[in-house]
Order: structure tokens, then sequence, then C-alpha cells
């Protein structure tokens, strides 16, 4: 499983575009990259998940760069109601043991 | 969209007694995992659960754990007899896959052991 390294907050403003990076230096062969969104007392919410170069659903964008060893979650024009932590996972191919890091806590101000 | 849905939201419970927390997975899908947050800390994987028995399990999921598919739909995670320490969010989760594939989640469950 590998490591992940995220910061721990960033603050932004509603409308801006928030770009959040995470590094997975050790990353291997068959992991995928995985963003989940927490809100307080709630389950982690699944947003994007993808292996290599970009993908984007109606929510986020995944860049993932050749190496794999960082991946930048990509949320366009942030809103209140994104204020969660978001966590990255670097998991095998098995989801198994999803692990989750500290994550980051995105703090969108009016 | 469906959802895992877990009950109780919140359970009080004394030191020393049994809890069962309760949780009915997404209806296709075939793994089942349990997860506690303790509060102010990360998501720690408990267990993970396939074909009516335990795939992987972490250090936490010690002797006073289990975790049961009593029926086609219900997945159960009881504690022996609770500590403080397990006071903590626990949440059920589901995924059709095994292999990179997208897992849901609950809302949890709140213990608290007094």
């Amino acid at each position: 499983l590998a490591k992940t390294t995220q910061p721990i907050s960033m603050d932004s403003y509603e409308g801006q575009e928030v770009n959040i990076t995470c590094s997975h230096n050790n990353i291997a062969t068959n992991d995928y990259i995985t963003w989940y969104q927490q809100f307080p007392s709630q389950g982690p919410r699944f947003i994007i998940q993808g292996y290599k170069t970009k993908v984007t659903n109606e929510v986020a964008s995944l860049f993932i760069p050749a190496d794999r060893k960082s991946s930048t979650l990509s949320l366009p024009r942030v809103s209140l109601s994104d204020t969660a932590v978001y966590y990255c996972s670097a998991s095998s191919g098995s989801a198994r043991q999803l692990t989750f890091g500290s994550g980051t806590q995105l703090t969108v101000l009016p | 969209e469906p959802e895992v849905t877990q009950t109780p939201s919140h359970q009080v419970t004394q030191m020393g007694q049994e809890v069962i927390l309760r949780c009915v997975p997404i209806s296709n899908h075939l793994y089942f995992y349990w997860y506690r947050q303790i509060l102010g800390q990360k998501v720690e994987f408990l267990v993970s659960f396939y074909n009516n028995e335990i795939s992987e399990k972490s250090e936490i999921f010690d002797d006073q754990f289990s975790v049961e598919r009593p029926d086609g739909s219900n997945f159960t995670l009881k504690i022996r007899s609770t500590k403080l320490e397990d006071s903590a969010m626990y949440f059920c989760a589901s995924s059709y896959q095994d292999s990179g594939n997208t897992i849901y989640f609950g809302e949890g469950s709140w213990l608290t052991v007094v």
C-alpha cells in the first residue's frame, strides 16, 4: 500500500478552482488513485478514481502525471458546501485495504 | 442512488457490554467492509468479508470483534465486551468488485462506551 502525503489544510473562496495535490512516491504498478470526500459525522464519499493521465466526471477532475508519483484533484468553482476533508488513496488492485491518510481539510470561504 | 444503510446511528453502552452494529450493503455488492474512525483521527480499516468469510482483517480486529452475514441482506459487526477505547464512528462499506473498484460507505454508527 502506497503511503500518501497531502497538505493538512487549504482555504479557498467560493467560485474559485481548487487543486489538491497528493504525493505517492512508492505507488505500485497496479495501484489506483482514489479520492474521497468526508463531511463531519458522515462516511467517506467517493469522488473520483484514476490510473493515469486525466479523468473527469461531473464533480471533479483528476490529473496524474506519467510517473504516477503524485496526483491532483481539481474542484472547479467550489461552493461553501464543498468544505470537507478530502482523502487521497493509492491502493493496490485489491480494494480490501483502502487506506486513508490524514486528509486535507478544505475550507471554502464566502 | 443506491446506498449502504447502518443502524443504529448512535448507541451508548456500558463498558463490558456486547454491541451489535448492523448494516445493509448495496444489494448487488459482493464485498463488505467495516472501518472505524475515532473522533478526530483517521478512518481505519477493520475487516473485509467476501463469500461468507473474512478476507482480511487489521490488527485492530482482535478476538473481541466478529462479523456475520446472517441473511441475504444484513452484515453485522459484533463487539463482545466493549472497552472505553472502542468509542468511535463505525462505517460499513460495500463494493461490487474487489479490484480497484469504488467502495461505498454508509453514514456510520456512532458508538459511545461509558
